[in-house]
């Protein structure tokens, strides 16, 4: 089955400044990497995603990289700030349907003022 | 709030209790799942339900019995659980063959 793994587990910056979190894969047949964020006490909720025949896609500050041969996807933050502190999970999908989703063990993402 | 409704929020009980999780979804879902968080580990999958049938059981231990009585109710039966089962329990729903999970807030268990 697929396996997905997620670092770092822990991340602070620097209001201002950009966050990384990497995410790799082991299904060469998933096509389908969602991000999801979940602040302290609330539920997760999808941000971004990307499909498989696309290489980035951005959403504002938000954008996510997919690199297909290397099985690695990123979930790349500018300019954050402190509302963007919270769990941030990828998943990966080799169906497109939410019952497929592997997700990885989460990033503590902390943004200092 | 609408969306993915999940009850109690919180939930204390001992090995020997029997206690229900509740999950309700408004969003005309068709499929609904349960996963457990534990700190530090990724979500796991424990049970998916499409148009009320299980599809789905990923090894889960019998002391965690679901129930689907309808597409947008979701329980999860608990009995004899183990301290090691303490964790935050999501339902999530979506529709089939669509990618994006909506999840609940949970149920923060504790097992003692």
């Amino acid at each position: 089955g697929e396996n997905v793994e997620q670092h770092p587990s822990t991340l602070s910056v620097q209001e201002g400044d950009s966050a990384v979190i990497k995410c790799t894969y082991s299904d060469s047949a998933s096509n389908y990497f969602p991000w999801y964020k979940q602040e302290l006490g609330k539920r997760p909720q999808l941000i971004i995603d990307i499909r498989s025949n696309v290489g980035e896609k951005k959403d504002q500050r938000i954008a996510v990289t997919l690199n297909k041969t290397a099985k690695h996807f990123s979930l790349h933050i500018t300019e954050t700030q402190p509302e963007d502190s919270a769990v941030y999970f990828c998943a990966a999908s080799n169906s497109g349907s939410a019952r497929q989703l592997t997700f990885g063990s989460g990033t503590q993402l902390t943004v200092l003022p | 709030e609408t969306g993915v409704t999940q009850t109690p929020r919180h939930l204390v009980m001992g090995m020997t209790n029997k206690k229900s999780l509740k999950c309700e979804q408004h969003l005309g879902h068709n499929a609904m799942y349960w996963y457990k968080q534990s700190a530090k580990k990724p979500l796991e999958l424990m049970f998916v339900y499409n148009f009320k049938e299980q599809t789905e059981n990923n090894s889960v231990p019998s002391r965690f019995s679901p129930e689907c009585p309808n597409s947008s109710h979701l329980f999860l039966h608990l009995h004899t659980l183990q301290p090691e089962d303490s964790a935050l329990y999501l339902c999530a729903s979506s529709q089939d063959g669509r990618a994006e999970a909506f999840f609940g807030q949970g149920t923060r268990l504790t097992v003692v």
